[in-house]
């Protein structure tokens, strides 16, 4: 299938600051990429839907703000976690979706974040 | 709204058998398509199989199937000869018109433990 890069895989960094984490596409191009949430042993939850060359869609109830989406280019997107706080830990996943064949959306591996 | 709904938090199965994981959905949009992921426990979401609303046959990969209902709204995952490293989380997922646009929603994911 087709191969999402997450980086980095892990980051652990001091409430405050900011992390960015990179998704990228590597074998398609990808207009649409999402950005999910897990907490453990739960499910995913759609944080936002990340547009090239547009804003992104923000779901109900995450700060636009707090989590930053760019999506430059077809092939890269990045979420920034503004000014990190202990409760923003958490495993982070992007996608994108695979335009042709059936729309599926293939995962990157996924960053754990962890804010001392 | 969109819903998926997995019931089984956690399923054992016996090394070689077969194995099925429940999954139901709802949604007004007539056209819609469900996916299976698989989540070791490394964290990455790895795309299973993909049934889409107005395919007349089930979708088999290798060893995957999926128990396509359209009446009952089930999509069940269906694992024949289950290995140990079968083992792992799985979620089951529906991509459909939403407010907003199309969306990709999981279930709550069971978790599956394959026993020698």
């Amino acid at each position: 299938g087709a191969v999402v890069s997450q980086h980095p895989s892990r980051v652990i960094c001091k409430s405050g600051t900011s992390v960015k984490i990179e998704c990228r596409s590597l074998d398609f191009q990808a207009t649409t990429m999402f950005w999910y949430r897990q907490f453990p042993k739960q499910s995913l939850m759609l944080m936002a839907t990340s547009n090239e060359g547009s804003k992104a869609t923000y779901e109900q109830g995450v700060e636009k703000d707090k989590f930053l989406i760019n999506h430059a280019s077809l092939t890269l997107s990045t979420l920034t976690v503004t000014s990190a706080h202990p409760e923003d830990s958490s495993f982070y996943i992007c996608s994108a979706r695979e335009p042709v064949a059936k729309n599926i959306q293939y995962f990157g591996a996924g960053t754990r974040l962890s804010v001392l | 709204a969109q819903k998926i709904t997995q019931t089984q938090p956690g399923m054992f199965v016996q090394e070689k058998e077969a194995v099925t994981l429940d999954c139901t959905y709802d949604t007004s949009d007539p056209s819609y398509g469900l996916f299976w992921y698989k989540q070791p426990s490394s964290g990455e979401m790895i795309f299973l199989i993909y049934q889409g609303s107005y395919d007349q046959q089930n979708a088999t990969e290798g060893r995957y199937s999926l128990n396509f209902q359209k009446a009952r709204k089930s999509a069940n995952l269906v694992i024949s000869a289950s290995q140990l490293g079968d083992s792992a989380m799985y979620f089951c997922a529906m991509r459909a018109m939403n407010t907003g646009g199309f969306k990709t929603i999981f279930g709550a994911g069971t978790r599956l433990f394959v026993k020698a």
